[in-house]
């Protein structure tokens, strides 16, 4: 089945620690999206890829970097420099050009312990 | 700039009752817009979108209909089940931003049986 994969479906973090969230596509599409969610605030853009090697920043990248050296993995890494990291991660891809529909993944949950 | 404002929420309705959310846009020219339903603890699923003014996009008896004359996308469904309980969010996409979606904060629908 193709589909969008992330893990951990849990991930607990430590003051100071930085922690990496995957997001895997086997949809074949090039554009893939990192959101946040917070309660009552809706997803908030982090950061989106348009295309292999090529990635920018969105509303609220400060703490957070991504990489993109597969079409179909986009990996997300909380810095120690996000001091607020609790919240719901989100990945989606879109298949690219004038196709607009994003289909998420099921969301990896970040504490801070 | 682009935004997407929603009815605030809880909605709570008793099964088979009419739901209406409303959903107004800002953005220029002319952009796609989007429904999407969250169940608890998973990702976004694509519950309907339109592309062009006075399209009406429609699943699972849910339906919404593109107003440019208004600004509007509002969601509607005739009869609502204890499984519609979700939360909702209308988001807006113009091609010419790189896909990015702007969403809306949310409406949580509890339906009671």
């Amino acid at each position: 089945d193709g589909g969008i994969t992330q893990s951990p479906k849990y991930l607990f973090r430590k003051e100071g620690q930085n922690v990496t969230l995957s997001c895997e596509q086997n949809l074949n599409h090039d554009a893939m999206y990192w959101y946040r969610q917070d309660p009552g605030q809706g997803l908030r853009l982090i950061y989106y890829s348009q295309i292999v090697n090529d990635f920018q920043k969105g509303d609220i990248a400060e703490g957070y970097s991504v990489s993109r050296e597969k079409k179909e993995s986009f990996p997300l890494t909380v810095t120690s420099a996000q001091k607020n990291p609790t919240a719901f991660y989100l990945c989606a891809s879109r298949p690219g050009g004038q196709q607009e529909t994003q289909y998420f993944g099921p969301g990896t949950r970040l504490l801070v312990l | 700039g682009d935004s997407v404002t929603q009815m605030e929420g809880p909605v709570t309705l008793s099964e088979e009752a009419f739901l209406t959310i409303n959903c107004t846009y800002t953005a220029t020219g002319y952009p796609s817009l989007f429904w999407y339903v969250q169940y608890p603890g998973e990702g976004l699923q694509l519950l309907l979108k339109a592309t062009k003014a006075d399209d009406k996009g429609s699943n699972k008896g849910f339906e919404a209909t593109y107003r440019k004359e208004t600004t509007s996308f509002h969601l509607e469904k005739g009869s609502v089940q204890v499984s519609d309980s979700a939360v909702y969010f209308c988001a807006l996409s113009r091609g010419s931003t790189l896909g990015r979606l702007y969403f809306g904060r949310g409406t949580q629908l509890t339906v009671w049986p």
